[in-house]
């Protein structure tokens, strides 16, 4: 059973566009949604994280939206740049442990 | 300051052949995790401990063992490694879980089982 599902697995985007990824989720019980950034051979990292009680969380060019009764959550990278290339992964938390969504991969063309 | 050192890097294993990964945080972390990435599958936790002495199986636990004997250190290991088994191994710690408590993670080690 996928608890985390992400969209769209792959996506490209011109220099300075906005790129969108969504995520959906069915535990009511996470608490936590965090966002991962991974570049090619490396471990992923967190980027930026949101917690339920809130709408909206923006961190420079990244913007966490969150809508709670849709039970859904998406990351916004505003004026995207080539070095924002990288796979992305949305998560959620509850207890012990993250679920992870099975990542976008992103490629801004210059 | 490291923060998550995985050991090996890359390794090759025949099938039915066994192998310990080692994973060393220096951040005092209570709590590690072991994930497997395939294409297309995203993170799969395979274990995880929540402080020294402790294990708990995740998603995809079958055919792995793991100890976590030191805080600092969490083994995972192939007892009899299968061609299913080819992945790239992460490990990740962090203080504790959910709000505010990031997973810092290491650079992977790349495993194929011929």
């Amino acid at each position: 059973q996928q608890q985390v599902k992400q969209s769209p697995q792959s996506l490209i985007v011109q220099k300075g566009g906005i790129s969108i990824i969504n995520c959906a989720y069915e535990n009511t019980a996470f608490d936590y949604f965090p966002w991962y950034q991974q570049f090619p051979g490396k471990g992923p990292a967190l980027l930026i994280a949101i917690r339920p009680d809130v709408s909206e969380k923006k961190e420079g060019r990244f913007t966490i939206s969150f809508n709670k009764s849709a039970k859904q959550f998406s990351l916004h990278i505003m004026d995207s740049q080539p070095g924002d290339s990288a796979t992305y992964f949305c998560a959620a938390s509850d207890n012990d442990k993250i679920i992870f969504g099975k990542g976008t991969r992103l490629h801004i063309l210059p | 300051n490291a923060g998550v050192t995985q050991t090996p890097k890359f390794r090759v294993l025949k099938t039915g052949q066994s192998m310990t990964l080692l994973c060393a945080q220096d951040m005092n972390h209570e709590y590690m995790y072991w994930y497997r990435q395939d294409p297309g599958m995203g993170l799969r936790l395979i274990h995880y401990s929540v402080g020294e002495g402790t294990t708990a199986k995740g998603e995809v636990p079958d055919g792995y063992n793991v100890s976590r004997l030191k805080k600092q250190n969490f083994l995972l290991g192939l007892e009899s490694a299968a061609p299913s088994q080819t992945s790239v191994y992460f490990c990740a710690s962090s203080y504790g879980a959910g709000v505010n408590q990031p997973q810092h993670f290491g650079d992977g080690t790349r495993l194929s089982i011929l």
